[in-house]
């Protein structure tokens, strides 16, 4: 099994900033077969970024997404109010894992 | 567009089994897969397996194996997943994820476009 750590544990960043988040997998996930995920309290994850870099239908430009093997970046070049949010990172190259979030809170 | 509804949240007792529905709509319903996804209250997100809607054929995680069963209805386009000898820890929120047109890969593994709004199943004595 894959597993992906990703830090911060938790993000403090206020609106218009730079946020830079980080998934690590304990083994290189070929294809770069990994996602991210936006979570609201009380809704389903949406997805915001797949193979690692291409955006998902609707998902606003400000979201970008790079990285390969076992090092993966989620950038929201400036956040808006609407972004404070949980994260998640997913690989799905084998039986699909997440990370354990990062929460990005408003500073 | 696509929709996808799952069932009511459900309270058991230890030991009982549970079985949630999820209808999708505004698709070909056997076109994708299946995924079954469970949260524990402020927890992460844990992948539970795969169905796929034509064949019937599934793909569980190992932790589940042996307790989940993935079956389908295709002509009310409803998929459910059955979690049995249920204890406390099995509290949590189960959602049904599917891929989409652009992410989908019928030999492999991918992403989740769309998610049901969840279901809350709750384990208690």
């Amino acid at each position: 099994e894959i597993v992906l750590t990703q830090s911060p544990g938790t993000l403090s960043l206020s609106p218009g900033e730079r946020a830079t988040l980080s998934c690590r997998a304990s083994q290189s996930v070929s294809r770069s077969y990994l996602a991210w995920y936006q979570q609201k309290p009380g809704q389903a994850p949406r997805l915001l970024i797949y193979v690692a870099s291409s955006r998902a239908t609707g998902i606003p430009d400000r979201f970008s997404g790079s990285g390969s093997g076992t090092d993966f970046t989620l950038t929201i070049s400036r956040l808006e109010p609407e972004d404070f949010a949980v994260y998640y990172c997913q690989q799905y190259d084998t039986s699909p894992t997440f990370g354990q979030g990062t929460r990005l809170e408003i500073k | 567009q696509v929709q996808v509804v799952q069932s009511g949240a459900e309270v058991k007792k230890p030991g009982a089994s549970v079985k949630v529905s999820c209808k999708a709509s505004g698709y070909t319903f056997t076109s994708y897969d299946i995924n079954w996804v469970r949260q524990a209250t402020g927890q992460g997100l844990e992948w539970m397996g795969w169905m796929n809607p034509n064949s019937g054929n599934t793909g569980y995680a190992q932790k589940f194996q042996g307790r989940v069963t993935m079956t389908r209805d295709t002509s009310i386009s409803t998929a459910y997943m059955e979690l049995s000898s249920l204890r406390s820890e099995d509290t949590a929120v189960y959602y049904c994820a599917i891929p989409g047109p652009l992410t989908y890969d019928p030999s492999g593994y991918y992403p989740f476009d769309y998610w049901g709004q969840g279901t809350l199943v709750t384990v208690s004595s």
